[in-house]
Formats: C-alpha cells, sequence, structure tokens
C-alpha cells in the first residue's frame, strides 16, 4: 500500500532563518506531487506542484520554492523566513497523469517568530 | 475564475440530523469536485467525489447534489453523528495531468449528541 512521510510535523523558526520540509511516498512510482498551505480560514491553497523529477510549477509567486531531487521525495524551502510563511503545510501525491484523488500526508505545523 | 466559495462557514448540527455544506464555483472547464474531510491535526482526506455527468451520487450516509446550471454543488450528511464532526472542503478542478484542486475555504462541522 501507499504512504507518505512529512517531517518535521512542528517547528518554530525565528525571521530570516531558512526552511525545509521534506516529504517522501513510498509503495507508488512516478506519482503527481503537491505542496499545499492551509491559513485559518482560507482553505487550501496549491503552491507547487510537480509532475516529474526536476519539473516544478509554482503557483504562487512567494518565499518559498520546491525541489523534487527524486521521483518520490519533494522538499519545500526557504533562504528567510518571514512572518507571513506560518501555517499548516500539506504535502500530497495523486497518481500520475491523470486528475484525480489527492493523498496528504499529515502536516507539518511552521510558526515563524 | 478560479474561486469556489463554500458555506457555511461552521454548523453545528444535532444527533441524527442532516448536514448540508454548499458550494459554488466560477470555472465552467471544472469538471471534478471532491469533497475532503478533515480532522484536527491531520491532513484531509477524500469522502466522496462526483464528475459533471450526473447530478448525484450518494455513498453510505453521504451525497453529493450536482447543478450544472447553476455551477453549485453541494455535500449532504444523513443522520449525522458525533464522529462526523470536522472540517469539510469543497474543491474543484479540471481534467489533465495533474489533480490541481482548488479548494474552499472549509466548513466546520459539529455534531452534539
Amino acid at each position: 500500500s501507499q504512504t507518505i512521510h512529512q517531517w518535521p510535523a512542528t517547528l518554530v523558526q525565528p525571521v530570516g532563518s531558512p526552511l525545509s520540509l521534506e516529504c517522501t511516498v513510498e509503495g507508488t512510482s512516478n506519482p503527481n506531487l503537491y505542496w499545499y498551505r492551509q491559513a485559518a480560514g482560507r482553505g487550501l491553497q496549491l503552491l507547487f506542484y510537480s509532475v516529474g523529477i526536476g519539473q516544478i510549477s509554482s503557483e504562487v509567486p512567494q518565499n518559498l520554492s520546491a525541489s523534487r531531487p527524486q521521483d518520490r521525495q519533494f522538499i519545500l524551502s526557504s533562504k528567510k523566513l518571514l512572518l507571513s510563511d506560518s501555517g499548516f503545510y500539506l504535502c500530497a501525491w495523486s497518481v500520475g497523469g491523470a486528475t484525480g484523488e489527492l493523498f496528504f500526508g499529515e502536516g507539518s505545523r511552521l510558526t515563524v517568530l | 475564475q478560479q474561486q469556489v466559495k463554500q458555506s457555511p462557514q461552521s454548523l453545528i448540527v444535532q444527533k441524527g440530523g442532516i448536514s448540508i455544506i454548499n458550494c459554488a464555483y466560477e470555472n465552467t472547464a471544472f469538471d471534478y469536485f471532491p469533497w475532503y474531510q478533515q480532522f484536527p491535526g491531520k491532513g484531509p482526506a477524500l469522502l466522496i467525489a462526483i464528475r459533471p455527468d450526473v447530478s448525484e451520487k450518494k455513498e453510505g450516509r453521504f451525497t453529493i447534489s450536482f447543478n450544472k446550471s447553476a455551477k453549485q454543488f453541494s455535500l449532504h450528511i444523513m443522520d449525522s453523528q458525533p464522529g462526523d464532526s470536522a472540517t469539510y472542503f469543497c474543491a474543484a478542478s479540471r481534467s489533465g495531468t495533474a489533480s490541481k484542486l482548488t479548494f474552499g475555504t472549509g466548513t466546520r462541522l459539529q455534531v452534539t449528541l
């Protein structure tokens, strides 16, 4: 069966510090991978998605970047965090090549102070 | 054109009652409409989904009603149970090689005894 792992679960970072959130998927090949951010009262906002290694599409201009160094690994990064980067970040995967169900990870709660 | 509007923001229903959550979309190219359920501290999980070739889909106590001409769809939870207490998100996307879902802002449902 397929599983998705996301870490760290929570972190508190000072403004201006770097960020790295990691996500890995097991039990499937060539998945589409996604990073969403969830803010209170604003639903889930798609930040990045990837249909293959090294292929990253950005949906919202921001202080963040994403990379996919391996088929089942997706990383969300920032060089310098802003207060507005605080939120609940969710990694997700779907079967490659089509529209369908998203399978979400457990999320990472980021607080920038 | 990418918005999905969801209402109400919160909902309190007695055990055994019917919970109804409504969503409206603008982009007529959307052709996939899922509902996700999220418990506190967890990632969302797919509950039920519909495509516009049908007006209704039922899975157990959960029903999606879809009105293509009005660009609206709704989730009905029959015989609501305390275990249904969660946040519900509607979403929409268009067919393609990735599941780029646009989410509503969420409805927090509380089912009381």
